[in-house]
């Protein structure tokens, strides 16, 4: 079945460095979202990538979506504080199901 | 907004008793998912319905059942709670538009279930 990896599995960065996190699909995917999940609570949709290539931005928070709509990335620009959480990805496959598959998240932990 | 509520924040049952977990959403939405998420495992797929009374097997749904009889309504039972089960137990429900492909999945609060 569809496989999501996610890397690095957890990342500490001092305030104001930058951070990324990658999302590699062995499908090929319709669709990628990805989540913030904060300490002790529960995963909040940040966004989603639709077309081949498509880059979004949120303030410091860059996301892309590859060409081949295999791999995916979201990158902070100088962290903060409350940046602190765990990232997820999670892939739709192409063909029309509506089951995403996550990466196990990348938790960032942003030291003052 | 959409809201997605689960019935208790914190659950601690025996070993042996039947547990019930209740989600609710207030969006109409189709999909409604189960997850089990455990440190270092990520989000897995317990069970997930498309419609009333359709269900489909996630990931590991093995020592679970699910119950949908109203579209807003998604039910989780464990038929005997092991200490296995220990976790935080999330209820998700998410609009696809195929197609255009939109899609968002929203969260409940989670249910954090200690089985002693």
């Amino acid at each position: 079945g569809q496989q999501v990896m996610q890397i690095p599995q957890y990342q500490h960065v001092q305030e104001g460095e930058d951070f990324t996190t990658y999302c590699n699909s062995s499908t090929t995917l319709s669709n990628i979202q990805w989540y913030k999940q904060r300490p002790g609570g529960h995963p909040v949709f940040l966004i989603q990538l639709v077309k081949s290539g498509e880059v979004k931005k949120q303030k410091r928070l860059t996301f892309q979506f590859g060409e081949a709509k295999k791999n995916s990335s979201l990158h902070i620009t100088a962290t903060q504080t409350t940046d602190v959480g765990t990232y997820f990805c999670a892939g739709l496959p192409s063909g029309g199901s509506y089951i995403p598959t996550f990466g196990r998240g990348t938790s960032l932990i942003v030291h003052p | 907004d959409v809201k997605v509520t689960q019935s208790s924040r914190y659950l601690v049952k025996r070993t042996g008793e039947k547990v019930f977990l209740e989600c609710v959403q207030d969006m109409d939405h189709e999909n409604m998912f189960w997850y089990r998420q455990d440190p270092g495992l990520g989000l897995r797929l317990i069970y997930f319905s498309y419609d009333v009374k359709m269900k489909e097997k996630g990931d590991i749904p093995e020592g679970y059942s699910v119950s949908r009889e109203k579209k807003e309504r998604f039910s989780l039972i464990l038929e005997s709670a092991s200490t296995n089960q220990t976790s935080m137990y999330l209820c998700a429900s998410s609009l696809f538009t195929p197609g255009v492909g939109d899609y968002e999945q929203y969260f409940g609060p989670g249910t954090r279930l200690t089985v002693t």
